[in-house]
Formats: structure tokens, sequence, C-alpha cells
């Protein structure tokens, strides 16, 4: 089955500075992946989506994230993080294959300090 | 955008009464409707994939008489949290699934509803 580990529960960034948050993929299939961001107490926003065109794959706020299928990882990085970017960030997997749902990891946390 | 209107956004009810919470795809039709569960401070947990006009598939260990899912049209999906205890407090969220039921049709999420069992 497939399954998106994040590294690191909690990442804390001075404003202006770059943004890394890490997810790794475990699939027997190339997969399709995204990532999301949380604010509290509401849903889930897009922030981009990678379904096996480009790999390196740009999103909203300045985000991006790159497949690297050697390292079966689906990064998250933003050059110049903003206090707005401090919120909780899920990336997920869906299989490419049938009517399957995302699974989602564990999420990381996204601090910004002034 | 395809907008997923989730209804209540938040609940408060007394342990032993049954809570229903809807989602509603508002300008798609949506076969395929996933529920899932936050706790705080932890990821969303698949519950069930609700498909229109029939019984909707469970995960292991959701509780299939506690928590009613009925899809009766395209556009609209309930959960029922019966006989809810505190330990049913939490975060859900649902996803609907725009066009065919098919992993390259894309996902909406609604806003959530945060239920507290007292």
């Amino acid at each position: 089955a497939q399954s998106v580990t994040q590294l690191g529960s909690h990442v804390s960034v001075s404003e202006g500075a770059l943004v890394l948050l890490r997810c790794n993929y475990s699939s027997s299939v190339p997969p399709y992946l995204f990532w999301y961001v949380q604010y509290p107490n509401q849903g889930l926003q897009l922030l981009l989506k990678y379904t096996s065109a480009a790999t390196l794959v740009k999103g909203i706020n300045g985000f991006e994230a790159e497949f690297k299928k050697s390292e079966t990882s689906f990064h998250l990085t933003k050059p110049s993080a903003h206090m707005s970017d401090a919120a909780e960030y899920f990336c997920a997997v869906i299989l490419n294959s049938g009517n399957t749902p995302l699974v989602f990891g564990k999420g990381t946390r996204l601090s910004v300090i002034a | 955008g395809a907008v997923v209107s989730q209804h209540p956004s938040w609940v408060i009810c007394k342990s032993g009464t049954s809570v229903k919470i809807e989602c509603r795809s508002l300008d798609f039709q949506a076969t395929t409707m996933f529920w899932y569960r936050q706790f705080p401070k932890q990821s969303l947990m698949l519950m069930a994939t609700s498909n229109e006009g029939s019984k909707a598939t469970y995960e292991q260990g959701v509780e299939k008489d506690k928590f009613l899912i009925n899809h009766a049209s395209l556009t609209l999906s309930t959960l029922t949290v019966t006989s809810a205890h505190p330990e049913d407090s939490s975060f859900y969220i649902c996803s609907a699934r725009a066009g065919l039921s098919s992993y390259n049709s894309p996902l909406h999420f609604g806003n959530g509803t945060r239920l507290t069992v007292t």
C-alpha cells in the first residue's frame, strides 16, 4: 500500500528564511503526490500536486516541490518564509489506479519566527 | 472553483445523543465522497468511502453502526455519529471527488466539523 512519511513534526524558521518540509513516499508504482496546508480549525487547502508531468511543481503562495524518484521524495520548499505561512502542512499520496482516496502523512507544523 | 460545503462547522452535544454532519458539493456532482477524522495535532485518518446509491465502505477499526454514512444523491453525503461519547470528539472532514470515480478526478475538501461531546 502507498504511504508518505513526513520527517519532522515541527519545523521552525525565521521570517525570510528558506522553508524546507520533507516528505518521502512509498509506493509500488509511481504515485500522485500532494501538499496541503491547514490553518487552525479549518479544512485543507491544496498547495500543489505532482501527477507525473513536470518533476518540479510550482504551487500557490510561492511554494514548490520537486519529485525525485531516485530518492522517493517530494519535499516542499519556499525561498522566503512569511509569518502567514505558519500552519500545519500535510503531504499526501494517491495511488494512480482506481477510485482511491488520499492517504495523508502525519503532518508538519511550521512556525515562523519574526 | 469547486466548492464543498460542510455543515455544521462546529457542534456540541451531550453524551448519548446523535449528531448528523452534512457534506454537499455545491457546483458539481460527486459520485464518491470520503470521510476523514482528525484528532488534535494529528493527521487525517480515512474513516469510510461513500459512493452514491450504494453502501459505504468502512476502514478497518471504524464501527459502521456508530458512524452511519448515507450518500443518497450526487451532491449530498451525511455522516451520523450515533450515541456519541466524549471519545468521539474530533474534527471530521469530508472530501468529494468531482467527475468520474477515478484517481484522476480532483478531490475537494469541506472546511470540517468540530464535534465536542460533553
